[in-house]
């Protein structure tokens, strides 16, 4: 248990569902991110939020929808995916936005969704 | 802009062996360095980091990594790999455009008995 927890750890979807993937950290962290992580490349950032703020849309399709209610929760909504957008989706937190800096991030476990 | 390099996407080494997993960086400004582990199934777990302290950095598991600004390189050794060290291996520096860490590619580390 890293203190950042990701819900569901696997997830299979149609390419018409719509799902959520939820992240929740108590570590007092204000800063919040998605990364998705496929095979054989380098990890890609998401989205960022910084309390409760975001502050980065990595050029992102619209079908990825984030939602940060509080500075301990973060969601990642998905409609009509694509099968190419299967991979393991990472929650990351870190103490302010220039946390990474000095202490690094805490991941969760990862979500790994399968589009069919 | 920022950029890592991890040369080498899968090293394999025997039990008892020396570990070296190669990281080069590229950064305009003096940088922030880390090395991240990967279990199977899992997130990524902090090994260890240099934040412009001492030059050599021990982490955890008997890991330790050397900056060494002329050769832009921060490697990872292990004098004696164990077969729990089979993992992924994740070199990242400071910098990104939102204060975001930009990881390299990874490298697999097996460890054959």
């Amino acid at each position: 248990e890293t203190g950042v927890t990701q819900t569901p750890r696997h997830l299979v979807m149609g390419m018409t569902n719509k799902k959520s993937l939820k992240c929740e950290q108590h570590l007092g962290h204000n800063a919040m991110y998605w990364y998705k992580q496929s095979a054989k490349k380098p990890l890609e950032l998401m989205f960022v939020y910084n309390f409760k703020e975001q502050t980065e849309n990595n050029s992102v399709p619209s079908r990825f929808s984030p939602e940060c209610p509080n500075s301990s929760h973060l969601f990642l909504h998905l409609h009509t995916l694509q099968p190419e957008d299967s991979a393991l989706y990472l929650c990351a937190s870190s103490q302010g936005i220039l946390g990474p800096f000095n202490y690094g991030y805490t991941f969760g476990s990862g979500t790994r969704l399968t589009v069919v | 802009a920022q950029s890592v390099t991890q040369l080498g996407s899968h090293v394999s080494v025997s039990e008892g062996a020396l570990v070296l997993l190669r990281c080069n960086y590229s950064s305009s400004v003096p940088p922030y360095l880390f090395w991240y582990v990967q279990y199977p199934n899992q997130g990524l777990q902090l090994l260890l980091k240099y934040t412009s302290a001492a030059t050599l950095v021990k982490g955890i598991n008997g890991f330790e990594a050397e900056f060494k600004k002329s050769e832009t390189s921060f490697h990872l050794t292990k004098p004696s790999a164990h077969m729990s060290d089979a993992a992924e291996y994740f070199c990242a520096v400071s910098g990104g455009s939102q204060g975001n860490l930009i990881f390299g590619k990874g490298t697999k580390l097996s460890v054959k008995p």
